[in-house]
């Protein structure tokens, strides 16, 4: 199986802040990954796919880069609204792991 | 609009037998391949199953193989999970979600119901 690992697991910032998240996978998975953004009690909101690109509706604060292992989602300036947990998932070979997420809290 | 509405959750012993029912709306559930993820309480999410749009491909995670089996009614908007031999380990939310490629991700999900296994 193709593990996931994310950076940093908790992040405190402030409205306005650069943010940035990195994603790692244990093997090459092309830019087969995605990233999801998750509140508590709420159904998980898909972001980015195929590593950059943007999913309709989703602000363009938020972008992603990378290929190979190493992957990473920024948003340009954190709005209160964008305070949940993050995901990152390969889409690469079954079984399509999922990251252990980035839990962003305000400061 | 798209809405995806799980149910068929609760308390359940070890051992025992649970389905899971996925009523999709809004778009033509047939032409989607649709997936069954879950989220243990405090942990991550963990892909669970997926079936293909037709129903000719059908994919479990290890944890789940030989237990859970998903399936669909096309006639009926529906999306299933039969969840046999439960564990303790099996208590987690579950989410039913859509796949637009089949590439696959996940672009909506439903709410989420909650099965507990626990004696």
């Amino acid at each position: 199986d193709i593990q996931m690992t994310q950076s940093p697991s908790s992040l405190s910032a402030s409205v306005g802040d650069r943010v940035t998240i990195t994603c790692r996978a244990s093997q090459s998975i092309s830019s087969y990954l995605n990233w999801y953004q998750h509140k508590p009690g709420k159904a998980p909101k898909l972001l980015i796919y195929v590593a950059s690109s943007l999913q309709s509706g989703v602000p363009s604060r938020f972008s992603g880069s990378g290929s190979g292992t190493d992957f990473t989602l920024t948003i340009s300036s954190l709005q209160p609204e964008d305070f949940a947990t993050y995901y990152c998932q390969q889409s690469y070979s079954a079984p399509y792991t999922f990251g252990q997420g980035t839990k962003l809290e305000i400061k | 609009q798209v809405q995806l509405v799980e149910s068929g959750g609760g308390v359940v012993q070890p051992g025992r037998s649970l389905r899971l029912s996925c009523v999709a709306s809004g778009f033509t559930f047939s032409s989607y391949t649709m997936h069954w993820v879950r989220q243990a309480p405090g942990k991550g999410l963990e892909w669970v199953a997926l079936l293909s749009y037709d129903g000719s491909n059908k994919y479990n995670a290890d944890s789940v193989k030989g237990r859970f089996t998903i399936s669909r009614d096309s006639s009926h908007n529906t999306l299933y999970l039969q969840m046999n031999s439960l564990r303790t380990e099996d208590t987690a939310v579950y989410y039913c979600a859509r796949d637009p490629s089949g590439y696959p991700l996940f672009d909506y999900w439903g709410q989420g119901t909650l099965v507990t296994v626990s004696s």
